[in-house]
């Protein structure tokens, strides 16, 4: 597709269940990033991938929270034994490399309710 | 990472210019200035951005001061559909990482 794509747009889960959350990058997007927006609240960094590596995890809340990215494209964020906490919507965006100049496109996010 | 400081809310007359402020007096030197904004239930969307010189695009423009601490987006004639939460950022030079802070709410008024 044309632009960063996010799946699923809406989950649903029980506090205590695993999910995992999808970013396709738009295509030949080296860097791509993992925000989180809480309710009223600004977007908060996890992750950041070049390539399929991630040189900075400083954002990611606790060991719950992993996240991988293969053959340089797609990516899923993981969250284990989920808190109520962790609703949020999550936002993946990409850039063509990562350049302090280059433009970051945003997904629309992956709205997530931990019941 | 640089911190930016805007103000919380802004009102701003449809048809009128909408100048949006933004403290960086931390920003380093090859660190650029980054303008988004989200409308509501949507991803951010990037509007501009500039290291040293005033930019200009077709949806705003940036002026930064010479001491390079602070910037004001001017949206010049703003419209219902310009209400949203607008993010000034600085930009980490070696990551490309955004970091946003809280943002600007602005309402543009009929």
């Amino acid at each position: 597709g044309a632009g960063v794509s996010q799946s699923p747009s809406n989950k649903v889960t029980e506090k205590g269940k695993d999910v995992e959350l999808r970013c396709d990058p738009i295509s030949g997007h080296t860097a791509l990033y993992w925000y989180r927006q809480s309710l009223g609240q600004g977007l908060e960094f996890l992750i950041y991938f070049q390539g399929n590596s991630a040189p900075d995890k400083s954002g990611l809340p606790s060991d719950r929270f992993s996240a991988e990215r293969t053959g340089g494209s797609v990516s899923t964020l993981t969250i284990q034994r989920t808190q109520q906490e962790d609703s949020a919507v999550y936002l993946c965006a990409s850039s063509l490399n990562p350049s302090p100049t280059g433009e970051l496109f945003f997904g629309e996010g992956s709205r997530l309710t931990v019941l | 990472d640089a911190k930016t400081t805007q103000p919380t809310s802004m009102d701003c007359a449809e048809g009128r210019a909408a100048n949006l402020p933004c403290n960086h007096s931390t920003i380093s030197g090859n660190e650029y200035v980054y303008w988004y904004r989200q409308i509501h239930s949507q991803g951010p969307q990037y509007i501009i951005h500039g290291l040293k010189n005033n930019e200009t695009n077709e949806m705003a423009s940036l002026i930064i001061t010479e001491d390079r601490k602070s910037s004001t987006l001017i949206l010049p004639h703003a419209t219902l559909r310009d209400t949203a939460v607008y993010y000034c950022i600085v930009r980490n030079p070696n990551t490309g990482k955004l970091i946003f802070g809280q943002g600007t709410t602005l309402q543009v008024k009929p």
